[in-house]
């Protein structure tokens, strides 16, 4: 079972909305990602954040904005998004951003557009 | 920039079969990590090997890493019905643990 824990498990929203995505673990990991996985492909990286600061962001459109309000939080803010925005998008933490470092994830937050 | 690209194979096996998938990569990489994703779900963390390993055991999982050939197998003995999902390979470079993910293979374990 997974110790990351996403919120919320669905979400519609329209293209003018402004929603977010919830993400906590409480592994004392001190890294946190944000993954974004169009149906029956593989996750792709969004957002790392290390130490609660902001190390990668792979030139992801402003429309999403991450936020890390504490070790164990990571937010996800959605805004103005588009019908081709509609994907799983995953969280997941590690102990550290060096490689070697498992990354466990949540279940996903299932977002539709429309 | 993904780097772990298994064979794209769908495999339909019977339960007690043992299923076999492949991956690929095109970098030096720190380490190569296989994960599990049932349909619709997260991704569950099954094995990690590192570069300078070349064989690991986990439970009815066996994973292996060929740095000279850049490739990865992973191996699932006895296989069971819920084994049924897809199976994903991602690599971690050196330095960081920006994990790139391969195309994923799609098994099914019929009863």
């Amino acid at each position: 079972d997974t110790e990351v824990t996403q919120t919320p498990k669905h979400l519609v929203m329209g293209m003018t909305n402004k929603k977010s995505l919830k993400c906590e673990q409480h592994m004392g990991h001190r890294a946190m990602y944000w993954y974004k996985q169009k149906a029956k492909k593989p996750p792709e990286l969004m957002f790392v954040y290390s130490y609660e600061k902001l190390s990668i962001n792979e030139s992801v459109p402003s429309r999403f904005s991450p936020e890390c309000p504490n070790s164990s939080l990571l937010n996800l803010h959605l805004h103005a998004l588009q019908p081709e925005d509609s994907a799983l998008y995953l969280c997941a933490s590690s102990q550290g951003t060096f490689s070697g470092n498992t990354i466990y994830f949540g279940e996903g937050s299932w977002l539709t557009v429309v | 920039s993904q780097q772990g690209e298994e064979d794209p194979q769908a495999l339909s096996i019977q339960e007690g079969e043992n299923a076999t998938m492949n991956c690929s990569y095109k970098t030096s990489i720190n380490n190569l990590q296989w994960y599990r994703q049932n349909s619709g779900r997260g991704l569950v963390h099954l094995i990690l090997i590192r570069s300078n390993e070349r064989e690991k055991h986990s439970g009815r999982l066996r994973v292996t890493l060929d740095t000279s050939k850049k490739s990865s197998s992973l191996l699932i003995t006895a296989s069971r019905a819920a084994d049924t999902a897809s199976y994903f390979c991602a690599t971690a470079l050196y330095g960081n643990n920006r994990l790139a993910f391969g195309k994923g293979n799609q098994v099914v374990v019929i009863p």
